[in-house]
């Protein structure tokens, strides 16, 4: 089944202690992107990625790091976690052919709570 | 910059009637428009996507129309159920995110 693959779904952590999310993709797509939703915002970008050693910022990048050393994997690293970084995270990926005709597939999220 | 509108926030309505949610956008340079239902929680699921030369789509009882020139796109949900009682996102493709509105939280009353 083509998925996108986030890992924890829930996380509870304290402030400061550095952590890690992953995320995986099965459809060997190029683009990778990390979004997060918050009450009131919406949704958001955090970085993207289009291919293996390319990635940029997103609009709200700032406390967050991202790496994409395979094409199926992007983590997203929060290396000294906030209160302000309690969100729902959401992984996405989408093929870089064919532009208009595609559109993105989401992971099912993650539950991030620093206290 | 991109910004997405959608209207109403909330919805309410009784179980068999027909519904349109509405969405805006101030950039018509979109590659496609997608809609997305999150239920309370959980994951974006696609639901249609509308390539920025279609004037619409169909899955089932689901229809979204686009109008690019009028930056606006509409969901119409045909004899709505108890279980389509969800968050409908609408997002327009630029070249490197999507941007979301804010969502029309909809309530199917049995």
């Amino acid at each position: 089944e083509a998925q996108v693959t986030q890992n924890p779904r829930y996380l509870i952590t304290v402030t400061g202690k550095k952590l890690t999310v992953t995320c995986s993709q099965n459809m060997n797509h190029e683009y990778m992107s990390w979004y997060r939703q918050d009450p009131g915002l919406g949704l958001r970008q955090i970085y993207y990625s289009m291919n293996v050693e390319v990635t940029d910022k997103g609009d709200v990048p700032e406390g967050y790091k991202v790496s994409r050393k395979e094409k199926r994997n992007f983590p997203l690293i929060l290396e000294s976690p906030s209160p302000n970084q309690t969100s729902l995270y959401f992984c996405a990926s989408r093929t870089s052919r064919f532009t208009a005709n595609y559109g993105y597939t989401f992971g099912s999220g993650t539950r991030l709570t620093v206290v | 910059k991109q910004e997405v509108t959608q209207i109403p926030a909330a919805l309410s309505v009784p179980e068999g009637e027909n519904l349109v949610l509405n969405c805006s956008f101030t950039d018509s340079a979109i590659y496609n428009l997608q809609w997305f239902r999150q239920d309370p929680g959980k994951g974006l699921t696609s639901l249609l996507l509308i390539q920025s030369s279609q004037r619409e789509q169909t899955s089932g009882r689901l229809n979204a129309s686009l109008d690019k020139s009028s930056g606006r796109s509409t969901l119409y949900i045909a004899a709505s159920q108890p279980g389509d009682s969800a968050t409908y996102l609408c997002a327009g493709r630029g070249a490197q995110k999507l941007v979301f509105g804010q969502g029309t939280r909809l309530t199917i009353n049995p």
